[in-house]
């Protein structure tokens, strides 16, 4: 059982926008930076998002990032089917001195 | 470009040792931490271990303390994981990453398995 709180799997329409949820506390997500990574089938993760809401260089914009108090959010727009992968959010917990991930949610383009 | 190359994965035995390594291009290595992340076969993204960029400061998580070592040489651009006492719940593929306000650059994995 992860820490930080993900969806197990999501699903949305080719073009359509999807939202994807981290649910953490004030020792994690609360009072530090969010980040996000995309993993396709058999690939290496990647970063989506750092700093809560900054994409590198290459993302598109169709992603994007969030944070309120201790939740965060991953938006992807016109979605396609390349965009089918398991997506991961991460954060430092100060109280468990130690990095967190979330447990993965799994999108589905339909 | 950034890349990363993780080698040394294999078949050990149970209660046996692997050293992983990483071979970093494209940056200057020196100038950032690095970490180590693992994924069991089918399962999510978990932290290993990290290490400063002078290499003077080690973390673990807490599955791993007291068996594995990670260190790094700077003049080869190249990071390192010792991993004893392995058993079935360190079978991974191990990731070495780039740590910068979250990991900015993944390596391809390499896959560790423990078997007899």
């Amino acid at each position: 059982q992860s820490v930080l709180t993900q969806p197990p799997s999501v699903s949305a329409a080719p073009g359509q926008k999807v939202t994807i949820s981290c649910s953490g506390s004030s020792s994690n997500i609360g009072n530090n930076f969010v980040s996000w990574y995309q993993q396709l089938p058999g690939s290496a993760p990647k970063a989506l998002i750092y700093e809560n809401n900054k994409r590198p260089s290459g993302i598109p914009d169709r992603f994007s990032g969030s944070k309120s108090g201790t939740s965060a959010t991953l938006g992807i727009t016109g979605l396609q089917t390349g965009d089918e992968a398991h997506y991961y959010c991460e954060t430092w917990d100060s109280s468990l001195s130690t990095v967190l991930f979330g447990g993965g949610t799994k999108l589905t383009v339909l | 470009e950034v890349q990363l190359v993780e080698s040394g994965g294999g078949l050990v035995q149970p209660g046996g040792s692997l050293r992983l390594s990483c071979a970093a291009s494209g940056f200057t290595f020196s100038s950032y931490a690095m970490h180590w992340v693992r994924q069991a076969p089918g399962k999510g993204l978990e932290y290993v271990s990290a290490i400063s960029r002078s290499g003077g400061s080690t973390y673990y998580a807490n599955s791993v303390k007291g068996r594995f070592t990670i260190s790094r040489d700077n003049s080869k651009n190249t990071m390192y994981l010792q991993m004893g006492s392995l058993g079935a719940e360190d079978m991974a593929v191990y990731y070495c990453a780039v740590y910068s306000s979250g990991y900015r650059h993944w390596g391809q994995g390499t896959l560790v398995t423990v078997s007899s």
